[in-house]
């Protein structure tokens, strides 16, 4: 499978555990997305990298979150501190650098936080 | 104001007929529009895109741009209920970088 890979698929945790969720990313591609969404809105943008660069985290919800991409290719997303309102679908994407690449979505990683 | 808005719907169309999907956008610099399809329960797919430079048609879809009101617009002609599904218009914001900004999403039911 050559897709957007994201694991685990689902993950239950207690309030307060910190959490941590892998994305692996097309393999030619540079970009990677993280996004959350909750039920009945659409994808919430996170943060972005370009190869091992993060060039945006200003929409981090909170410095609970933080987002690695040690060598340019797996990502890495992890919620510390974990609150009920964190529940959602987290969304790994990537794409080439171009203004026209589509974003390839993974399947997504639901947290439940209770 | 957000960057990316769409009506929730839900858009009602019978089998055959044309769903108008819309979603208006606030940055004016932003030059590449998207417009992806989202099923209950998986993740979004990219139907089509477009450049600020025009129209596009791809089979039963056509995407069209309007730079003077900020708004772009997805049609989709002889709609079948397999089109049933969260149409999501995404923008390339400048001041997100590059990084998609969706809007909430459209909920599309087509009945037979």
């Amino acid at each position: 499978d050559t897709g957007v890979s994201q694991d685990p698929r689902h993950k239950i945790t207690k309030r307060g555990q910190n959490v941590t969720f892998r994305c692996d990313p097309i393999s030619e591609h540079n970009r990677l997305y993280w996004y959350r969404q909750t039920l009945g809105q659409g994808p919430e943008f996170l943060t972005y990298f370009q190869n091992e660069a993060q060039l945006e985290k200003s929409r981090l919800l909170s410095d609970r979150f933080s987002a690695e991409r040690p060598k340019g290719s797996f990502s890495t997303l992890e919620i510390q501190r974990t609150e009920q309102g964190d529940s959602a679908m987290y969304l790994c994407a990537s794409s080439l650098r171009s203004e026209s690449a589509e974003a390839f979505f993974g399947q997504g990683t639901r947290l439940t936080v209770v | 104001q957000k960057e990316v808005e769409q009506n929730s719907g839900p858009l009602s169309v019978p089998e055959g007929a044309i769903a108008s999907l819309n979603c208006t956008y606030s940055d004016r610099g932003s030059q590449s529009f998207f417009w992806y399809r989202q099923y209950s329960g998986k993740s979004p797919e990219l139907i089509m895109f477009i450049y600020s430079n025009g129209d596009k048609e791809d089979g039963r879809f056509t995407a069209q741009l309007n730079k003077a009101s900020q708004y772009v617009s997805l049609l989709i002609r002889d709609s079948q209920p397999s089109d049933s599904a969260t149409y999501l218009c995404a923008v390339k914001a400048n001041q997100a970088g590059t990084a998609l900004i969706f809007g909430k999403g459209t909920t599309l039911s087509v009945s037979s």
